[in-house]
């Protein structure tokens, strides 16, 4: 039982870079978000999913974008990476929003 | 717009003294509630929730919460603090539609020996 699994855990783009963060879990689980942790930002809903085939826009959207073609996996792709984006990323995933979220251990990504 | 504020970003304490975290939520219903625990360079983990019934919650390694509806809060709770409690903690709360949370901006736990 693996919980909530993100790879890489670290990473590092040059501006302009595309790449896809990884993000599954084995609970069985229709509920999945990415969200992005910045210093005194506390974590920013990036997108979300309720379940295969559906997603929807967080609080901050722009320049990213995900897919639900499973109900284990949800990446996460950046499309042209931006020093903005330098962020550590989080993973989670629940089966009802009232019972709180699982996380992952996160990837941190650094765009130079 | 729904938001979470945990109003102290730093809350220093000794070994064994008690502990008191604010969390206020700006929801028009009662939402889903949430407090987690974040120790450096880790996920997030959910110490307890709050959905409905008792307003008193107890949660993992010995933290509880109490809701009040009056003053829209949920305060995190412990009679008394052990040096591996030091981390951040984040009050997070959802309501309507899909119930994805908003998280507040966290308190960091210091504690001194």
């Amino acid at each position: 039982n693996a919980g909530v699994t993100q790879t890489p855990k670290f990473q590092v783009l040059k501006t302009g870079q595309s790449m896809t963060l990884q993000c599954a879990q084995d609970m069985n689980h229709e509920y999945m978000s990415w969200y992005r942790q910045d210093p005194g930002m506390g974590l920013r809903l990036i997108h979300y999913s309720v379940g295969a085939g559906i997603t929807d826009q967080g609080e901050v959207p722009n320049g990213y974008n995900v897919s639900r073609s499973t109900t284990e996996d949800f990446p996460l792709r950046l499309l042209s990476a931006a020093p903005s984006q330098t962020s550590v990323y989080f993973c989670a995933s629940s089966y009802r929003m009232r019972d709180g979220y699982t996380f992952g251990s996160g990837t941190r990504l650094t765009v130079v | 717009a729904q938001s979470v504020t945990q109003p102290d970003i730093h809350i220093t304490v000794s070994e064994g003294a008690s502990l008191e975290l604010r969390c206020n939520y700006s929801y028009g219903a009662t939402p889903y509630l949430f407090w987690y625990v974040q120790s450096p360079g880790q996920g997030l983990q959910l110490l307890l929730k709050y959905f409905s019934g008792d307003t008193l919650v107890q949660g993992i390694k010995g933290f509880e919460a109490e809701f009040k509806r009056s003053q829209s809060s949920f305060n995190l709770r412990k009679p008394s603090v052990h040096w591996s409690d030091a981390a951040e903690y984040f009050c997070a709360a959802s309501s309507g539609g899909s119930y994805i949370p908003t998280f507040g901006r966290g308190t960091s736990l210091i504690v001194h020996p």
